[in-house]
């Protein structure tokens, strides 16, 4: 399969706990890109790199949220210090940059957080 | 107010029957706009593009009005396999990030 895969698909966690995701996008792309979406809501993104580069983070990513794309290739997102309010499916996508409206999205990561 | 607005639904409607989905963004400084579906429980998946010239792709009619900030999705002769939800999508003139703004979605449920 050379489609976007993210693990773990779900997972569930207590409050105050740390969490890490990972993505692994289309191997050709060089753009990634995480949304989250909660119940009801279209997908919000939340930040996008461009090869290894973090270019750009939206404000809906506290302090709490950072993201790693180490090498241009897998990227990881961790949550420090969950909260129940980051309860969320987690999305990522990736696309190449001559064709960024057309992000192929990996089946994303559901997060609980009780 | 959210840059993009649709009306949530649920439309129900029966196998055959022409649905339109209407969406209004705030910004005017959006550059491009696109329909992305999302089946239940799976990913959005890019339907199609949104030109000011109206584009056609078998059923499915997308149509842009600038002046209006509005964005149209017609479906003609629905299917049962048509159901899902719509999703709106613009992308900002400023940088180029790609960074796609998504209303919340209209769900469409055909019915046999």
């Amino acid at each position: 399969d050379t489609g976007v895969s993210q693990n773990p698909r779900h997972k569930i966690t207590k409050r105050g706990q740390n969490v890490t995701f990972r993505c692994d996008p289309i191997s050709e792309h060089n753009r990634l890109y995480w949304y989250r979406q909660t119940l009801g809501q279209g997908p919000e993104f939340l930040t996008y790199f461009q090869n290894e580069a973090q270019l750009e983070k939206s404000r809906l990513l506290s302090d709490r949220f950072s993201a790693e794309r180490p090498k241009g290739s897998f990227s990881t997102l961790e949550i420090q210090r969950t909260e129940q309010g980051d309860s969320a499916m987690y999305l990522c996508a990736s696309s190449s940059v001559g064709t960024t409206y057309e992000q192929y999205f990996g089946p994303g990561t559901r997060l609980t957080v009780t | 107010r959210k840059e993009v607005e649709q009306d949530p639904g649920p439309f129900n409607v029966p196998e055959g029957a022409t649905v339109a989905f209407n969406c209004t963004y705030s910004n005017s400084a959006s550059q491009s706009f696109f329909w992305y579906r999302q089946d239940c429980r799976k990913e959005p998946k890019l339907l199609m593009s949104v030109y000011s010239s109206g584009n056609e792709d078998g059923r499915f009619t997308a149509q842009l009005n600038r002046a209006s900030q509005y964005i149209s999705l017609l479906i003609r002769d629905s299917k049962l396999s048509d159901s899902a939800t719509y999703l709106c999508v613009v992308i900002l003139r400023s940088g180029n990030t790609g960074k796609l703004i998504f209303g919340q979605g209209t769900t469409l449920q055909v019915k046999p």
